[in-house]
């Protein structure tokens, strides 16, 4: 038990569907984040939200669509995407300041034919 | 603008024998340095970090980190290696005049034998 749960833990969806990522944290943290991890390139920081608020939106496509509605929930929701998204998407969550390590969810495996 | 190198992408070595994994970075402010440890099919987990202090870092699972400012290291170290230690390590720096913003390295596999 990692205290960030992310379900589901794999989807397969087609380029014309609609679908959320949902993440969970039961660790009192007030920033959550989403990262990209596709093989052979780094991890990518797609979005983080500071107190519910966006701080940080990395030129991320429109097709992916953040949300936070409190402090413990973060969703992803997915639409019209393209085979390239396809990668695993990792959930974190961590405390404000520079010096707190994020803990990550086990991640949601997205395939898109 | 930060950034972390590690030059490694894969590190190999008997188990038993010690083992480090490099990594090198780039602030413009102080840095705030970590490590993470990913098995297969698995979110990263946090494994130690330098913020100040001691440039020797200790954390989890017996491994341990030495920070070298004027060579803008940050190396993952342990003195002996077990088989369970097979995983994909990632070297992490955050900007402390920054904002959250926490970039990641590649990402070094270590691989050892038995």
């Amino acid at each position: 038990e990692t205290g960030v749960t992310q379900t589901p833990r794999h989807l397969v969806m087609g380029m014309t569907n609609k679908k959320s990522l949902k993440c969970e944290q039961h660790l009192g943290h007030n920033a959550m984040y989403w990262y990209k991890q596709s093989a052979k390139k780094p991890l990518e920081l797609m979005f983080v939200y500071s107190l519910e608020e966006r701080v940080e939106n990395n030129s991320v496509p429109s097709r992916f669509s953040p949300e936070c509605p409190n402090s413990s929930h973060l969703f992803l929701h997915l639409h019209t995407l393209q085979p390239e998204d396809s990668a695993l998407y990792l959930c974190a969550s961590s405390q404000e300041g520079p010096n707190s390590p994020l803990h990550f969810g086990n991640g949601t495996r997205l395939t898109v034919t | 603008a930060q950034s972390v190198a590690q030059p490694e992408d894969q590190v190999n070595v008997a188990e038993g024998n010690p083992l480090t994994v490099k990594c090198t970075y780039s602030v413009s402010g102080n840095p705030y340095l970590f490590w993470y440890v990913q098995y297969p099919n698995r979110g990263l987990q946090f494994l130690l970090k330098y913020i100040t202090g001691d440039n020797l870092v200790k954390g989890s699972y017996g491994f341990e980190a030495e920070f070298n400012k004027s060579q803008t290291s940050f190396h993952l170290k342990k003195p002996s290696a077990l088989v369970s230690d097979s995983a994909l390590y990632f070297c992490a720096v955050r900007d402390g005049g920054a904002t959250n913003k926490l970039i990641f390295g590649t990402g070094t596999l270590l691989a050892v034998q038995p």
